[in-house]
């Protein structure tokens, strides 16, 4: 069966405290892993796609990485106004996405 | 650009009656899938259209339906509502077809349902 998990379901950081957050993935035939932002009361912003293990991006203070089991959404030296709910979600080889259930991040100041 | 646009924002309805959800895409994208997101469950997949064809379906009863229009926008229906199918809903467009940057999706604001 297609599943994706988060981890940690949730993280607190010091302003400037790099960590990673985690994403492990077990699909037939992924199409794709995307990470998106999520703010409460809105829809999930995009940040990335990743295709194939080895692949990295890169925006602002965020980088994704990805490998044949899991990938992970590096935020380095973070501000308060990166606190928000991250998601990841794969595509197998069907016409659908399955979504993990988030890492809600909250960066003090 | 204008993004995807989802109305209304906000409904309030009872048990028992139905409602009609609209969702426009990003102008170009042929791809409209539609999701439910509660606080226990996270974001799940109802289904997914292109070119006004349901390609997929999730794990929802039949009270749950959708529809594609040629101009790409989609409605999704609830019937007989209960309280349960209070939550967020969600619409992503994509271009939808081959693979690549094709599959990246864009969200909605989303409409916030509260059914009493």
């Amino acid at each position: 069966e297609d599943q994706v998990t988060q981890s940690p379901e949730a993280l607190r950081l010091q302003e400037g405290e790099s960590s990673s957050l985690n994403c492990s993935y077990t699909v037939s035939g992924l199409r794709g892993l995307f990470w998106y932002r999520q703010d409460p009361g809105k829809g999930p912003e995009f940040l990335f796609t990743l295709y194939s293990a080895g692949e990295e991006k890169e925006k602002e203070r965020l980088k994704a990485t990805l490998t044949k089991k899991e990938s992970f959404l590096h935020i380095t030296a973070p501000k308060p106004e990166d606190s928000a709910t991250y998601l990841c979600a794969v595509r197998p080889g069907t016409y659908k996405y399955i979504f993990g259930t988030g890492t809600r991040l909250k960066v003090l100041a | 650009k204008a993004g995807v646009t989802q109305t209304p924002r906000y409904l309030i309805k009872t048990r028992g009656q139905q409602v009609t959800l609209s969702c426009s895409p990003i102008s170009g994208h042929r791809s409209v899938s539609w999701y439910q997101q509660t606080p226990g469950q996270g974001l799940q997949f109802l289904f997914e259209y292109f070119s006004e064809t349901q390609r997929n379906k999730g794990n929802f009863p039949g009270r749950f339906s959708g529809r594609q229009f040629s101009n790409s926008r989609s409605e999704m229906n609830v019937s007989t509502l209960e309280l349960g199918d209070s939550a967020l809903y969600l619409c992503a467009s994509s271009l939808g077809s081959r693979g690549g940057s094709y599959n990246e999706q864009f969200f909605g604001p989303g409409t916030r349902l509260t059914v009493l």
